[in-house]
């Protein structure tokens, strides 16, 4: 997860916007993700984006790419208290003989009241 | 009707022991994986089958051996264990190699070595 960076740390209230920034170096990849994981749990996908777009959205939440900065952001609108987990970005990179998903280091969003 | 099953949840073990975690997937995936979750979060691959042929074997010790008997099964192995191998080791599967597949992940294996 060294080669995709996002800050460790977000605080908000319920009800504000969250967004959580990543930065990316794979300028080919293909497809760019957000997974969601919650506290002793797996990883659930959240959302992902193609390349050539440059925005998602899907309910609360908006997907932006910028692919000139390499920059992914994922914006939560209403944040709840149920939104509080670590967030990873990761992108689609290629390897020797096929593709593989390279994780961000996680931002751990925490919603107070 | 769990997706992506791991056994055991917890493993607790002493160092040098041999020890194997169990993954299963019930969606009819082509594509399996592993992956460790180190105790700052970072997540990284370690392995990848694809119909039990081994497509994705990223520079991991050869005391880690996975094992795939059959496409719903992926298996990890991992022998004299290492202070350092602690971590939660998580599953996945998906239908294609390809990452633009989504990827479902197993709830995690949390192995903890004394």
């Amino acid at each position: 997860g060294e080669d995709v960076e996002q800050s460790l740390f977000l605080s908000v209230r319920e009800g504000d916007s969250s967004v959580i920034n990543c930065t990316y170096t794979d300028s080919s990849s293909t497809y760019l993700y957000w997974y969601k994981q919650e506290p002793g749990a797996g990883l659930q996908l959240l959302t992902y984006i193609f390349s050539n777009m440059d925005m998602k959205q899907d309910q609360r939440l908006t997907v932006l790419l910028n692919k000139k900065d390499k920059h992914l952001s994922l914006r939560i609108a209403d944040t709840q208290t149920g939104d509080s987990a670590i967030y990873f970005c990761a992108e689609s990179r290629r390897g020797y003989n096929t593709d593989k998903l390279i994780f961000g280091t996680g931002t751990r969003l925490q919603v107070f009241p | 009707d769990t997706a992506v099953s791991q056994t055991p949840k917890y493993l607790v073990t002493q160092m040098g022991n041999d020890k194997s975690i169990k993954c299963e997937q019930n969606l009819g995936h082509d594509t399996m994986y592993w992956y460790k979750q180190d105790s700052k979060k970072f997540l990284k691959i370690m392995f990848s089958y694809n119909n039990k042929e081994l497509i994705i074997n990223e520079t991991v010790p050869n005391r880690f051996s996975p094992k795939s008997p059959d496409k719903a099964h992926l298996n990890l192995h991992i022998n004299s264990l290492e202070l350092g191998d602690s971590a939660v080791y998580f599953c996945a599967s998906s239908q294609d190699p390809p990452a633009s597949e989504t990827q479902y992940f197993g709830p995690g294996t949390r192995l903890l070595v004394l």
